[in-house]
């Protein structure tokens, strides 16, 4: 069983451009959390996801970023017209459930560089 | 609204213990967990806790709470070089949120 894939590992982006970071949960489950770690700071909550659904985006800029994970396929993030300030790693966690009492299990990340 | 913190930096010698420690406010905290954090890796989940308990014991590893004082540490027995990374508290509490502290980064001399 396979855990939380993350692709890619590494990426690069000059300023502008836009970033998609995807995540795969792993096997059986629908439950999908985005986490965001600036250098040398913890893990920041973006975005908690559903299949088809997002349920809570409180931790997520207003504005240039989404994200979703359909029916089929990753979890995408998706980060329009980078700034240097978005050079961060992005973590996802998958859980079976959304309840409280579920640990997450986390990918490695991807870690975005904006040039 | 919740909050995790934690000291930012610890030193010990190899073979020493190792005791990092961690405050939060969420008084609905249900699990609280610790994660280890090598250079450019992941996140990987070391033991965590659930609220009703006030310690846990994992081969070298002892988790302490103190629910009354929000408190949360983690010792590490005979701590390796190997053990150097940034160790991060965290918790759950209402909902699905978990909230991490910033990390303490261990430094292990030899």
């Amino acid at each position: 069983n396979a855990g939380v894939m993350q692709n890619p590992r590494h990426l690069v982006r000059r300023r502008g451009q836009e970033a998609r970071l995807r995540c795969s949960p792993m096997k059986g489950h629908s439950h999908v959390y985005w986490y965001r770690q600036l250098p040398e700071e913890g893990l920041k909550f973006m975005v908690y996801l559903q299949k088809e659904n997002i349920i809570d985006e409180s931790g997520m800029p207003k504005e240039r970023f989404s994200a979703e994970f359909p029916k089929e396929g990753p979890s995408i993030l998706r980060i329009q017209q980078v700034v240097r300030g978005d050079s961060a790693a992005y973590f996802c966690a998958s859980s079976p459930t959304g309840a409280v009492n579920t640990e997450a299990f986390f990918g490695q990340g991807t870690r975005l560089t904006v040039v | 609204g919740e909050d995790v913190e934690q000291s930012l930096f610890l030193s010990v010698r190899e073979g020493d213990s190792s005791v990092i420690n961690c405050t939060y406010t969420d008084s609905s905290s249900t699990y609280l967990y610790w994660y280890k954090q090598e250079p450019g890796a992941g996140l990987q989940l070391l033991t965590y806790i659930f609220s009703n308990m006030d310690m846990k014991q994992d081969q070298r590893l002892t988790v302490l709470l103190n629910k009354k004082d929000k408190h949360l540490s983690l010792r590490i027995a005979d701590t390796q070089t190997g053990d150097s990374a940034i160790y991060f508290c965290a918790e759950t509490g209402r909902g699905f949120k978990t909230i991490f502290g910033a990390g303490t980064r261990l430094f292990v001399k030899a």
